[in-house]
């Protein structure tokens, strides 16, 4: 299976914006790369994914590096609320997702 | 629309024992996936079922099973309960074909 690489932690300030870094040097073209996060005390939630260009929704922003093997998940505006860890994880259309340990994302007032 | 409901939220067990976890998927996902999470493994993957099929399976021994119904609604079994059954069940929906899984709550087992 095609592995994620993510540094344990990151710090932020509320109100700034996170860059969330991913690393998959061994990603096959059809792997999509998914973010879930997770909440204390939750299960995981679904954040974003993406095959190849950019991709944005109401919660962040993907961008994905031109050759794939990384990738980078953009709170726009970090709140209190976003306090969780984040998987980044690789996926080909099944249920199958092997979840890495994650970034703990703290957010300070 | 009802998230994925799991139930039991909490349970303790003896070693030895046997315990069965339900799992009620978002209506119309016909996909259910189980998870093991613990402090020192962090989230793994059980197994998948689809139409009532077993479709993947993770690297579990052969006291994990489960199966799913007609109905998509899912168990989970283990059986002769060890200490380091210990952890948070999580299962997942999708609807067929989609790639975008929801999570429960979990079911918190703890083996005494």
């Amino acid at each position: 299976d095609a592995k994620t690489t993510q540094p344990n932690s990151m710090e932020s300030n509320e109100e700034e914006p996170v860059h969330l870094p991913c690393n998959h040097s061994t990603i096959s073209g059809t792997d999509y790369i998914h973010w879930y996060r997770q909440l204390p005390s939750q299960g995981p939630e679904y954040v974003i994914h993406g095959l190849t260009s950019n991709v944005n929704n109401r919660m962040a922003s993907l961008a994905i590096a031109e050759d794939r093997k990384s990738s980078t998940l953009i709170l726009h505006r970090a709140t209190l609320r976003d306090a969780a860890v984040y998987y980044c994880i690789l996926r080909y259309n099944n249920n199958d997702m092997r979840f890495g340990a994650g970034t703990r994302l703290t957010v300070k007032p | 629309k009802a998230g994925v409901t799991q139930t039991p939220r909490y349970l303790i067990k003896t070693r030895g024992q046997q315990v069965t976890l339900s799992c009620s998927p978002i209506s119309g996902h016909r996909s259910v996936s189980w998870y093991q999470q613990t402090p020192g493994q962090g989230l793994q993957f059980l197994f998948e079922y689809f139409s009532e099929t077993q479709r993947n399976k993770g690297n579990f021994p052969g006291r994990f099973s489960g199966r799913q119904f007609s109905n998509s609604r899912s168990e989970m079994n283990v059986s002769t309960l060890e200490l380091g059954d210990s952890a948070l069940y999580l299962c997942a929906s999708s609807l067929a074909g989609d790639i975008k899984a929801f999570f429960g709550q979990g079911t918190r087992l703890t083996v005494v």
